[in-house]
């Protein structure tokens, strides 16, 4: 069974530019979460997608956006890059259902902005 | 506000002893509780879980202990082997999103 797909691996990107991240979730798992991880800052939610609706949303301003296809596969994007975006942004898929927490991580994807 | 705290940056132990990871979390709204293995460049890896209604849950060598009134979690490894080094994450939950630790690295040596 295949995990979670995140691409690209590695990314380099100038400051002000946007960027876009892709996440592949596990073949049937319909709910798909976002996390950033940095040094200072350990690992933060950024957001949930659930069929397609966001459900549930963390702490980041609105330059952090994402959105779920209808075949679960789900994109961030980052607008007007700043130096403390680089980090390592982070994909879990789960089946969905609150009563299971089985979230699965990708390898991430380190993003980092100069 | 850091909901959950691991105060132990680092633990270094023997192979063959037991390791102890300690978590403490102040949001009594969380009902499950994870805790995930990681290491440079890859994503977390869980390990075990538990809910919120049981006080421990146990998986070969990994044992995690959750004390309620105490807010305060801990995993247990017995024994400790060096494929074990890593860091470790606990992370809390009670709305479908993860609430992680800061994490703690675990070095075993031969």
């Amino acid at each position: 069974k295949a995990g979670v797909t995140q691409t690209p691996r590695y990314l380099i990107k100038t400051r002000g530019q946007q960027v876009t991240l892709s996440c592949s979730p596990i073949s049937g798992h319909r709910s798909v979460s976002w996390y950033q991880q940095t040094p200072g800052q350990g690992l933060q939610f950024l957001f949930e997608y659930f069929s397609e609706t966001q459900r549930n949303k963390g702490n980041f301003p609105g330059r952090f956006s994402g959105r779920q296809f209808s075949n679960s596969r789900s994109e961030m994007n980052v607008s007007t890059l700043e130096l403390g975006d680089s980090a390592l942004y982070l994909c879990a898929s789960s089946p969905g259902d609150r009563e299971n927490y089985g979230y699965t991580f990708g390898s991430g994807t380190r993003l980092t902005v100069v | 506000d850091q909901q959950v705290k691991q105060n132990s940056p680092s633990l270094s132990v023997q192979e063959g002893r037991i390791s102890i990871l300690n978590c403490d979390y102040t949001n009594s709204m969380f009902d499950y509780f994870l805790w995930y293995k990681k290491y440079p460049a890859e994503g977390p890896t869980f390990l075990i879980s538990i809910s919120s209604i049981k006080d421990k849950n146990e998986d070969g060598r990994f044992t995690v202990f959750l004390n309620k009134s105490a807010k305060h979690l801990s995993l247990h490894i017995v024994p400790s082997q060096p494929g074990d080094s890593a860091v470790y994450f606990c992370a809390a939950s009670n709305t479908g999103k993860l609430i992680f630790g800061q994490g703690t690295t675990l070095q075993v040596k031969p």
